[in-house]
Parts: structure tokens; sequence; C-alpha cells
């Protein structure tokens, strides 16, 4: 069955530090990969997507995701973290007619 | 604004009480979805509209039931709840089940059971 996990509950950052939120997936054949922020009494937002062509996928506000098969990994990563940055994360694999979501992982970015 | 609209923001009601959250879009998509959101705990899925058919309930007790009248608007009817359904009730929809462009989410209804 298709799964995703979010193997940190938390992330701690110090602003201007880079940061990676890890994501890993088990699904067969060729999966729909995909990062959502949600701030706080808010929807989810969708930042990301992947689902063919280069590994490396541009999203919204400045992150990135890598898609790895080798690995089944698709982590979130920023160059440079904001304050601002500071919400909850989550992962998601489509696959089928079906969307599966992690667990959630909390960002927190310290000034 | 997403383009997803949910009312009410938040509700809270008893126990015996009988309710309805409101979900809208106004995005042209054909699929709709049902989330609830406790803390520390995956999202659950747990009606999916396509079309305006229901095409998925994931094991939701009766005291849930969903409503499609037609492609724009989606509710979800509560009655005789129990404390352990307070959590964030989210809409989604995407452009076709499944979402391959992804979702667009609502805001969420806070849901308190007393």
């Amino acid at each position: 069955a298709q799964s995703v996990a979010q193997p940190e509950d938390q992330v701690n950052v110090a602003e201007g530090n880079p940061l990676t939120v890890k994501c890993t997936y088990s699904v067969s054949g060729n999966p729909y990969l995909f990062w959502y922020v949600q701030y706080p009494n808010r929807g989810l937002q969708f930042l990301l997507k992947y689902i063919t062509g280069d590994n490396l996928v541009k999203g919204s506000y400045g992150f990135e995701a890598e898609f790895n098969k080798s690995q089944t990994s698709f982590h979130l990563k920023k160059p440079s973290a904001l304050v601002s940055d500071s919400a909850l994360y989550f992962c998601a694999v489509r696959y089928s007619n079906d969307m599966r979501f992690g667990a959630g992982t909390r960002l927190t970015v310290k000034p | 604004e997403t383009g997803v609209t949910q009312t009410p923001r938040h509700l809270v009601m008893g126990m015996t009480n009988k309710k309805s959250l409101k979900c809208e879009q106004h995005l042209g998509h054909n699929a709709m979805y049902w989330y609830k959101q406790s803390a520390k705990k995956p999202l659950e899925l747990m009606f999916v509209y396509s079309l305006e058919e229901r095409v998925e309930n994931n094991s939701v007790p009766s005291r849930f039931s969903p409503e499609c009248p037609n492609s724009s608007h989606l509710f979800l009817h509560l009655h005789t709840l129990q404390p352990e359904d307070s959590a964030l009730y989210l809409c989604a929809s995407s452009q076709d089940r499944g979402g391959a462009g992804g979702y667009t989410f609502g805001s969420g209804t806070r849901l308190t059971v007393v």
C-alpha cells in the first residue's frame, strides 16, 4: 500500500541557516509527490510538486525539494531559513486516485 | 483566500446538537474532499466526491453525513458527536479526483464537542 513518512516531528533551525524537512515514501510505480505548508489556524497551502523530469523541483517562498528514486525520498529544502517559515509542513504522495499525507513536521526558525 | 471557503471557522456544539459545516469552491474543480486533522496524527480522509458522486467513505461513523448538492458546494452534517470528534475539519478541492495538480484547501472549521 502506498504510504508516506515524515520521520521528524519537529525541526529547529536558526534564521539564515539552511533547512531540510525529510520525507520518504513507499509506493510502487511512479508517484506524484507534493509538499504543503500549514500556518496557524489555516488550511494547507500547496508549495511544490514532483511528477516527472528534473529531480530538483523549485516551489513557492524559495523552497525546493529533491526527488531521489533510489532512496524513495523527497526532502524539502531551503538555503536560508526565515522566521516566517515557521509552520507545519506536510509531505504527500499521490498514486492512482489516492492522495496520502504524512503526519507533518513542525518547523521552528529561531531569530 | 485560496478559493475554497469554509464556514463557520469555529464551532462549539453539545453532544446532542445537530450542526452542519459548509464548504464552497468556485475554482471549477470536479472533486471535493473532507479531511479530519487531529493533533499529532496524519490527516484522515473522510469523504471524497467526484462530479457530485460520493466515491469514497473511509469507515467514517454515521454521525458524520456528507452532502454534495452541486459541484461547488459540500456539506458535512453532524449529529450526536463525541468529544473525540473535536478537531480541525478541512475541505479541499482538486481539478479531478486524486489531484494530480495538487489540492486547494480551505482554512478549516475548528470543531469543539462539549
